[in-house]
Formats: structure tokens, C-alpha cells, sequence
């Protein structure tokens, strides 16, 4: 399975953006970009995924470089709920589609 | 709310003892996962169901391990002769589709402390 890297912490001020980046070199070209956010307490959940193009929802926008190689999720006015650890794994295309986490982005906001 | 839930939330026991974990996931979602989360680090996957059939274990799973998803519908996992390693969250998701596209919707998990 490929594998990502990311910083183990990043800090914000409140309502500013906040750009976590995240490298995967061996990415494969069917290989799917998921983001998950887990906040204190709680179980992850789902924030974004992509495969090629970039994409935006509700919660967050997901810039995908042209090569695949590394992406970055980007919370557009952050708050203090968005205060989280934040995952980029990698999805293949076959099997069971479990995920490979890794320790992620710690973010804390500050007020 | 019909999210997934997972009962109880924490347990405490004692070396050597039994325990068992049950997870009620998303109505109608036929993919089921568990995973383990110990401190300062990322989930890691134990097993995967699909409806009832388990489709995949880790090496994680060791024999004191048990996963079952009778019906299809909630699952147990269950830790016989807990050692302190076994302290850790463990998380339980579902997932409507399978599919590199789709996500999969976690519980909030159950702590487990070994003492």
C-alpha cells in the first residue's frame, strides 16, 4: 500500500485559512486521495476525497498537484471545532478498501 | 440519528479476562470494518465483513481475536485472555458500497483499558 506523509503538527489562527499538505511519491495512478478528521474523543470522519481534479464540498477544498504526488486540504476560514488530527490515505481501486491510516496533522486553532 | 454506534464506550478489566465489543452499524450497510487506535497513532485495520462473510483479517488479529457478523447486520469482536497491550480504541465503520470512492462512516469507538 502507498504512503503518506505528513507534518505532525500545524498551527492557525481562528478564521484565517489553513493549507495541510500531504506527500505521497508512490502513489498509483487509480489510487484515491481520502481525507478524515478525528477530533478528541471521537471516531474519524470523512472530510473530502479526489482522484485527479480538484474538488471542493461543505467542509473543505482538496488541491490535487498535476503529477499526484502530493495534495493539499484547504479549511477555508478555520475555526475552533476545526481544532482535529487530520489523515490523507491513500484508497486503492481493489480489495476491501480498508484504510491505511498514518499519524497525520495534529492542528490546533487559536483564538 | 442513525450513525454507527458501538456499545459499551469504555471498559475496564482486569489481565486475563474476557471481553467483548458490539458494533451497530448504518442500516442497510453491508460492509463493515474494525480497527484499532492506540495513543498518538492512526487507526490500523483488524477485519473486514461483507454482510456476514469475513473477507479479511490482519496480522493484528491474533488467535485471542474473534470477529462475527451474524445476519449481517451488527458485529462483535471479542478479546479472550486481555493482556495490557490490547489497551487501545477500538473503532468500528460501515460502508454502503465498496468502491475506492466511497467513505466509510466510523463509530465512536470503544476504549479499552486493561489493568
Amino acid at each position: 500500500d502507498a504512503k503518506t506523509t505528513q507534518p505532525n503538527s500545524m498551527e492557525s489562527n481562528e478564521e484565517e485559512p489553513v493549507h495541510l499538505p500531504c506527500n505521497h511519491s508512490t502513489i498509483s495512478g487509480t489510487d484515491y486521495i481520502h481525507w478524515y478528521r478525528q477530533l478528541p474523543s471521537q471516531g474519524p470522519e470523512y472530510v473530502i476525497h479526489g482522484l485527479t481534479s480538484n474538488v471542493n464540498n461543505r467542509m473543505a477544498s482538496l488541491a490535487i498537484a498535476e503529477d499526484r504526488k502530493s495534495s493539499t486540504l484547504i479549511l477555508h476560514r478555520a475555526t475552533l471545532r476545526d481544532a482535529a488530527v487530520y489523515y490523507c490515505i491513500l484508497r486503492a481501486t481493489s480489495g476491501t478498501y480498508k484504510y491505511i491510516f498514518g499519524t497525520g496533522t495534529r492542528l490546533k486553532v487559536l483564538a | 440519528d442513525t450513525g454507527v454506534s458501538q456499545d459499551p464506550r469504555h471498559k475496564i478489566t482486569k489481565r486475563g479476562q474476557n471481553v467483548t465489543f458490539r458494533c451497530d452499524p448504518i442500516s442497510e450497510h453491508n460492509r463493515l470494518y474494525w480497527y484499532r487506535q492506540t495513543l498518538g497513532q492512526g487507526p490500523e485495520f483488524l477485519t473486514y465483513f461483507q454482510n456476514e462473510a469475513q473477507l479479511e483479517k490482519s496480522r493484528l488479529l491474533s488467535d485471542r481475536f474473534s470477529a462475527e457478523r451474524p445476519k449481517g447486520s451488527f458485529s462483535t469482536l471479542e478479546i479472550q485472555r486481555t493482556e495490557q497491550g490490547d489497551s487501545a480504541m477500538y473503532l468500528c465503520a460501515s460502508s454502503a458500497r465498496q468502491g475506492p470512492s466511497y467513505e466509510q462512516y466510523f463509530g465512536p469507538g470503544t476504549r479499552l483499558t486493561v489493568t
